[in-house]
């Protein structure tokens, strides 16, 4: 079964500071996707940026870009320059590649706290 | 936008009681998905229907059950609620091919006493 493990289920960044979430995955599925979603608190959770596992290129959404290992199986978000509004629980999740109803396996999440 | 609503933010319940989520969808989408979030937990897959009247069970079917008459609605529904199943209930939804990404509600925070 593909489990997904993230090992800090807190950080804290000063504004304007850089941070890095960790997440790290288990599969024997060759093609998947993999995603960072944030819950701001009392919001609604929002993709913020997907991997395919089949690009070498590491994805990026302006502040946000992540540092996909694939052969490690470790796939973090790095949230540059942060901001207030940064705050909020981020889940790691993966998907296999599979036609149909494509299911997500999240992560525990880690909670993100921005200090002005 | 993709706009996924859930019937209630805030629900209490007593034990034994019958319990209805619902979800609605406006993009249509073929895929939709229940979700259980519990701290230290993440979300934990219940239910899942990728066409109407269609449901396959996730990670953690038991004491839980679904309903889906019309594409753009997904029920859930708890045939006799228990304490252990207070919790947070997100509902997404998504296309059948494509990106993969899920849209999410804004969650039911469900309270059994």
């Amino acid at each position: 079964a593909q489990t997904v493990t993230q090992s800090q289920p807190e950080m804290s960044v000063q504004e304007a500071e850089t941070v890095t979430l960790s997440c790290t995955y288990d599969t024997s599925e060759s093609d998947y996707y993999l995603f960072w979603y944030k819950q701001p608190p009392s919001r609604q959770m929002i993709l913020v940026i997907r991997q395919e596992a089949y690009k070498q290129q590491n994805a990026t959404e302006n502040r946000f870009s992540v540092n996909f290992q694939k052969a490690a199986k470790s796939f973090s978000l790095k949230i540059s320059d942060s901001q207030l509004g940064d705050a909020a629980m981020y889940f790691c999740a993966y998907s296999p590649h599979l036609q149909g109803a494509q299911k997500l396996v999240f992560g525990q999440g880690t909670r993100l706290t921005i200090n002005p | 936008d993709v706009k996924v609503t859930q019937s209630s933010r805030y629900l209490v319940k007593r034990t034994g009681e019958k319990v209805f989520l619902e979800c609605v969808q406006d993009m249509d989408h073929e895929n939709m998905f229940w979700y259980r979030q519990d701290p230290g937990l993440g979300l934990r897959l219940i239910y899942f229907s990728y066409d109407v009247k269609m449901k396959e069970k996730g990670d953690i079917p038991e004491g839980y059950s679904v309903s889906r008459e019309k594409k753009e609605r997904f029920s859930l529904i708890l045939e006799s609620a228990s304490t252990n199943q207070t919790s947070m209930y997100l509902c997404a939804s998504s296309f059948y091919e494509g990106t993969y990404e899920q849209y999410f509600g804004p969650g039911t925070r469900l309270t059994v006493t």
